[in-house]
């Protein structure tokens, strides 16, 4: 079965400073991974995805992820934060499931405060 | 291109009281669709996803049921509400086919049980 985990649900930084958010995932196939962002009472947008090739990501909006494999990681990162970047940010992973279709999967969450 | 709309956008319903949320997708045939339910700090739980017409698989038993009356439209239904049933659900779907399963979402829909 897969999984993902994002460590934090809250994380704050300070308008400009440096983002990074965290996922971990698990999967016994080579995954497909995600980041999605969601504003608030919407639906969730897709940030960038990893399926093979390269491992540093470039998404929409600055941001970019690097997958590591052996670390199952694949954390969020943008080098500084303007206060349009609030919101709440998804992991995912997707995995070809027994019934022969690819099932994703989402982290919890973390939702990102910048501070003016 | 591929649009997505969900309906309605909020809901308040009676415990008891039937249940119909729409979504319809244009700009492509044969999509893979998605029912998803959001509650505060647990993330997205997938309720059920359909490859076509007709068929539909369900994720987690409860209280709710997909159907897929034709290839682009997807419809969430309860035949009685409970309080649990509260949530931000939403439809999304992708492009059919095994390969990376990028998703495109709905708006949403809030659903407040009283």
């Amino acid at each position: 079965a897969q999984s993902v985990t994002q460590l934090g649900s809250h994380v704050s930084v300070s308008e400009g400073a440096l983002v990074l958010l965290r996922c971990n995932y698990s999967s016994s196939v080579p995954p497909y991974l995600f980041w999605y962002v969601q504003y608030p009472n919407q639906g969730l947008q897709l940030l960038l995805k990893y399926t093979t090739g390269a491992t540093l990501v470039k998404g929409i909006n600055g941001f970019e992820a690097e997958f590591k494999k052996s670390e199952t990681s694949f954390h969020l990162t943008k080098p500084s934060a303007p206060m349009s970047d609030a919101a709440e940010y998804f992991c995912a992973v997707s995995g070809l499931n027994s019934g022969g279709y690819q099932k994703v999967t989402f982290g919890t969450g973390t939702k990102l405060q910048v501070i003016p | 291109s591929q649009t997505i709309h969900q309906w309605p956008a909020t809901l308040v319903q009676p415990v008891g009281s039937p249940l119909s949320l729409e979504c319809t997708v244009e700009g492509t045939s044969n999509p893979n669709l998605y029912w998803y339910r959001q509650a505060a700090g647990r993330g997205l739980q997938l309720l059920f996803y359909s490859v076509g017409i007709g068929q539909i698989s369900s994720e987690v038993p409860q209280n709710l049921s997909a159907s897929r009356p034709q290839d682009r439209q997807f419809i969430l239904s309860s035949k009685k509400l409970l309080l649990s049933d509260s949530g931000f659900y939403l439809c999304a779907w992708s492009e059919g086919g095994t390969g990376a399963n990028v998703l495109t979402f709905g708006a949403g829909s809030r659903l407040t049980v009283l």
